[in-house]
């Protein structure tokens, strides 16, 4: 089973603010098959990224993945209000589908 | 607008089955990938297992031999069994579409394992 670490654990920083967002894999996920999802309290997670860097349908361009192999990245170019929340990778290149621990963006 | 609805109990006893239903509405059943997805409180998403509408299943080893998911496209509907609970088992469980980065999730529900 593919193990993904995501890093920081928190993150804290204001609205307007770059953040930068790391998931390493145990071992190569086969063609960047990452996703990233945000989660807020009380709620279902929400897909942004799938295939690494591809945003799913309706999300901001301020969303970016990126990476290959075993380190991928989701950037958040300027934060909004509503950006502050619990983010989590997920590979499904190999099975079973794993995801990472999560890193929380929290307000500064 | 595809809407997905868990229902079921909310508490289960140990040893006993946890039986959950999910409905799919505004949408067909028909095509697509359905998935259960999990997450205990308070800690990260873990992935339980999906059905294609024809019912073939692919389910996480870890709970491969508890796990029963099944589908019922009269009904629009798609189900999901645990058997033989303990209290590891209590989480939030949703149900979702797409078999790899489900799309749209229904709401969860928490499922509570204690006598």
């Amino acid at each position: 089973e593919i193990v993904l670490t995501q890093s920081p654990g928190t993150l804290s920083l204001s609205p307007g603010e770059r953040a930068t967002l790391s998931c390493r894999a145990s071992q190569s996920v086969s063609s960047s098959y990452l996703a990233w999802y945000q989660q807020k309290p009380g709620q279902a997670p929400r897909l942004l990224i799938y295939g690494a860097s591809s945003r799913a349908t309706g999300i901001p361009d301020r969303f970016n993945g990126g990476g290959s192999g075993t380190d991928f990245t989701l950037t958040i170019s300027r934060l909004e209000p509503e950006d502050f929340a619990v983010y989590y990778c997920q590979q499904y290149g190999s099975s079973p589908w794993t995801f990472g621990q999560g890193t929380k963006v929290e307000i500064k | 607008q595809v809407q997905l609805q868990e229902s079921g109990p909310g508490l289960v006893k140990p040893s006993e089955t946890l039986s959950l239903t999910c409905t799919v509405s505004g949408g067909s059943i028909r095509s697509y990938y359905w998935s259960w997805i999990r997450q205990p409180p308070g800690k990260g998403l873990e992935w339980v297992g999906y059905i294609f509408y024809r019912g073939s299943t692919k389910y996480n080893p870890s709970l491969k031999s508890r796990v029963t998911i099944s589908i019922d496209t009269s009904q629009n509907q798609f189900s999901l069994k645990v058997s033989s609970v303990t209290a590891a088992d209590t989480a939030v469980y949703y149900c979702a579409r797409g078999r790899d980065v489900p799309d749209y999730w229904g709401q969860g529900t928490l499922v509570t394992v204690s006598s």
